[in-house]
């Protein structure tokens, strides 16, 4: 089983529509929760990360958490052709940045 | 504020052969972390320096090393070479839980 699961998509949505994108972990000691948006032939950028269970809201971007089941999930509202990039779901144990990665999700967004 | 500085951009390699990778992160961050990413792996986690120090390190091979100097840059060197080491190598600054990436060093092993 791998560290950090993502569907490998591709995802696709029209613009304007809610893109939704999941992620599941198998270290329950994970503390830190990440979500990176990468473009082709461009390095990760960080988006959102969320430490708590619940939601985190930041403009057009929604992360949930949910520890129990041990589920982080992105929302984007209003998805652009812009936002189509892959989005890496990270994750961290405390200590430190070892940060371990999922294969990530490739989002469409068609105008 | 200037941003995550690696160097090279490219580099070419033959199997055997050994190279060395520089990462300048940004001013004030005394974290970086290495991340090797492939077609296949996806982004893997190398090791962690913090302060001159390796505080964290991931699943690679012992060919694969670095170090951090007192002004916080870095260092990772792969020795002997193998066509698989073909990556794209990339360096993270780190502070505050969030991590800064370099553009990123392709390696190419032929």
């Amino acid at each position: 089983q791998k560290e950090v699961e993502q569907n490998s998509g591709p995802l696709s949505v029209p613009e304007g529509a809610i893109a939704s994108l999941n992620c599941t972990y198998s270290d329950r000691g994970s503390q830190s929760f990440f979500w990176y948006r990468q473009y082709s032939g461009k390095s990760p950028e960080l988006i959102m990360f969320i430490y708590s269970n619940g939601d985190k809201e930041d403009g057009r971007f929604t992360a949930q958490l949910n520890k129990a089941s041990q589920y982080v999930s992105l929302l984007i509202r209003d998805s652009q052709p812009s936002d189509s990039a892959t989005y890496l779901c990270a994750v961290a144990a405390s200590g430190g940045f070892k940060t371990i990665f999922g294969a990530g999700t490739r989002l469409f967004v068609k105008a | 504020k200037a941003g995550v500085t690696q160097t090279p951009r490219y580099l070419i390699k033959t199997r055997g052969q050994q190279v060395t990778l520089s990462c300048s992160p940004i001013s004030g961050h005394r974290s970086v972390s290495w991340y090797q990413q492939t077609p296949g792996q996806g982004l893997q986690f190398l090791f962690e320096y913090f302060s001159e120090t390796q505080r964290n390190k991931g699943n690679f091979p012992g060919r694969f090393s670095g170090r951090q100097f007192s002004n916080s840059r870095s260092e990772m060197n792969v020795s002997t070479l193998e066509l698989g080491d073909s990556a794209l190598y990339l360096c993270a600054s780190n502070a505050h839980d969030e991590q800064f990436f370099g553009p990123g060093t392709r390696l190419t092993v032929l």
